[in-house]
């Protein structure tokens, strides 16, 4: 089955400071990758779509300055939180999938910023 | 607007105990409903799709049921391992919109 690899899988950082995630599909190539944000007791929420070789699409409300998305390969999709505040601390999840609907999760990345 | 609301938002149960989750959704040409299982500090696993009402998925302890308005998640004499938030999902014009969980604790 399709497998999506995340790391790190948690990190702590410092006030001020920027941190990438990676997001990679291991046994498929992914045009299209999702990144999501979820708080403790709630649901995912989107906050955008990677498309590889193109911008990503930002869902309403989300930061493209502080939320810098970068699909350069078929496989990889890097989602980095630039000048991180305690506020963006929360746990971070990508998915993907060859056949859109059926999404593939990774195991998801803690960011805690102190 | 497109909604999916999951009920109960906790629910504990003891070993063997049947019970059902619901998931009601409110969303413009479904094309699927999704349930994933989520534990603690992990991502979301993918249990099951239903993509028409009357459709029915069964995996181990678990079915998965489909209507027009709401789908179930159907646990049959769980056992403690089956802990974790389970997830629906629906799917609509390539926009996938999550409800809040239910979080299942079977206490042995």
């Amino acid at each position: 089955g399709a497998v999506v690899s995340q790391h790190p899988s948690r990190v702590i950082c410092k006030s001020g400071t920027s941190v990438k995630i990676e997001c990679r599909s291991l046994d498929f190539q992914a045009t299209t990758m999702f990144w999501y944000r979820q708080f403790p007791k709630q649901s995912l929420m989107l906050m955008a779509t990677s498309n590889e070789g193109s911008k990503a699409t930002y869902e309403q409300g989300v930061e493209k300055d502080k939320f810098l998305i970068n699909h350069a390969s078929l496989t990889l999709s890097t989602l980095t939180v630039t000048s991180a505040h305690p506020e963006d601390s929360s746990f971070y999840i990508c998915s993907a999938s060859p056949d859109r609907g059926r999404d593939t999760f990774g195991s998801g990345t803690r960011l805690t910023v102190v | 607007e497109d909604q999916v609301t999951q009920s109960p938002e906790a629910l504990r149960l003891q070993e063997g105990e049947s019970s059902s989750l619901n998931c009601s959704y409110t969303v413009s040409g479904l094309r699927g409903l999704f349930w994933y299982r989520q534990d603690p500090g992990k991502g979301p696993e993918f249990l099951f799709t239903l993509y028409s009402a009357g459709e029915e998925k069964e995996k181990e302890r678990l079915k998965a049921t489909l209507t027009k308005k709401e789908s179930f998640l159907h646990i049959t004499a769980p056992k403690p391992e089956d802990s974790a938030t389970y997830l629906c999902a629906v799917y609509n014009n390539n926009d996938m919109r999550f409800g809040a969980g239910t979080r299942l604790t079977v206490k042995p």
